[in-house]
C-alpha cells in the first residue's frame, strides 16, 4: 500500500489534454519534498519524465508539464499522442518512512 | 555515456539469498549514489535503499532493514545488492539507478537505470 495515491487509469483522444494526480500527505509531498515523474513502457525500465516538480530532463517534449500544490502534484500531457500510452509513476520522499516512495502508477490510454 | 549493466535473471527457492550486480560506466563511479528499486509484477516501483560508492556507506528502506546488504567494488565500478530470506513476495524486477546531477538527498531523482534483473522466488 503506497503512501502516494494515483488514479489507476486516465484516457484521452489524440490531441487532447490529460492530467494525472499524485496525492500524498503532510509526511511527504505536503512537507515540501520534491515530486518527480516517470514514464514506463512495457518491459522497460522507468524513464525520468519530470524532476523537481516541474523540470523536464533534456529530450522530454514540452507537451509534458508538472505542478505541485500542498500535499498533491500533477502531471499534464497536452496534445496527447499514441506514443504517450504508458504507465506513469510519481515519486517523492517520506519523512516518516525516511525513504523514497513511489505512487502505484497510472495507465494512460490513447483512445 | 552513462551505462548501468545488471546481472542476469535468477530463480531462487524460498529462504535462499540472491545477489544482483550493477556495473557502472561512462562517469566517475565514486561521484554518484546508486539506488536499488524493485518492481513486483503489476505494481509500482519500490525503493530499497542506496549506497555511496565513494565510502561504501548505505541507507536502507525500513521494510528491508536486516534483509538487504549493499556493497561496492571500486576496482570494477560495480555495486551489489544481496537480499536474504527470500519469499514469494520478493518476486520482482530489481533495478539499480543513478541519481541526476545536483540532486541531493532527499530530493534525489533517478535519471539513469539498469536494464533490470528478474528474480523469481518459487518452490
Amino acid at each position: 500500500q503506497s503512501v502516494l495515491t494515483q488514479p489507476p487509469s486516465v484516457s484521452g483522444a489524440p490531441g487532447q489534454r490529460v492530467t494525472i494526480s499524485c496525492t500524498g500527505s503532510a509526511s511527504n509531498i505536503g512537507a515540501g519534498y520534491d515530486v518527480h515523474w516517470y514514464q514506463q513502457l512495457p518491459g522497460t525500465a522507468p524513464k525520468l519524465l519530470m524532476y523537481g516538480n516541474n523540470n523536464r530532463p533534456s529530450g522530454v517534449p514540452d507537451r509534458f508539464s508538472g505542478s505541485k500544490s500542498g500535499p498533491s502534484a500533477s502531471l499534464a500531457i497536452t496534445g496527447l499522442q499514441a506514443e504517450d500510452e504508458a504507465d506513469y509513476y510519481c515519486q517523492s520522499f517520506d519523512r516518516g518512512l525516511y525513504g523514497y516512495v513511489f505512487g502505484p502508477g497510472t495507465k494512460v490510454t490513447v483512445l | 555515456q552513462v551505462q548501468l549493466v545488471q546481472s542476469g535473471a535468477e530463480v531462487k527457492k524460498p529462504g535462499a539469498s540472491v545477489t544482483v550486480s550493477c556495473k557502472a560506466s561512462g562517469y566517475t563511479f565514486s561521484s554518484y549514489y546508486i539506488h536499488w528499486v524493485r518492481q513486483a509484477p503489476g505494481q509500482g516501483p519500490e525503493w530499497m535503499g542506496l549506497i555511496n560508492p565513494s565510502v561504501g556507506s548505505t541507507s536502507y528502506a525500513q521494510k528491508f532493514q536486516g534483509r538487504v546488504t549493499m556493497t561496492r567494488d571500486t576496482s570494477t565500478s560495480t555495486v551489489y545488492m544481496e537480499l536474504s530470506s527470500l519469499r514469494s513476495e520478493d518476486t520482482a524486477v530489481y533495478y539499480c539507478a543513478r541519481v541526476g546531477v545536483g540532486a541531493p538527498w532527499p530530493a534525489e531523482y533517478f535519471l539513469f537505470w539498469g536494464q533490470g534483473t528478474l528474480i523469481n522466488v518459487s518452490s
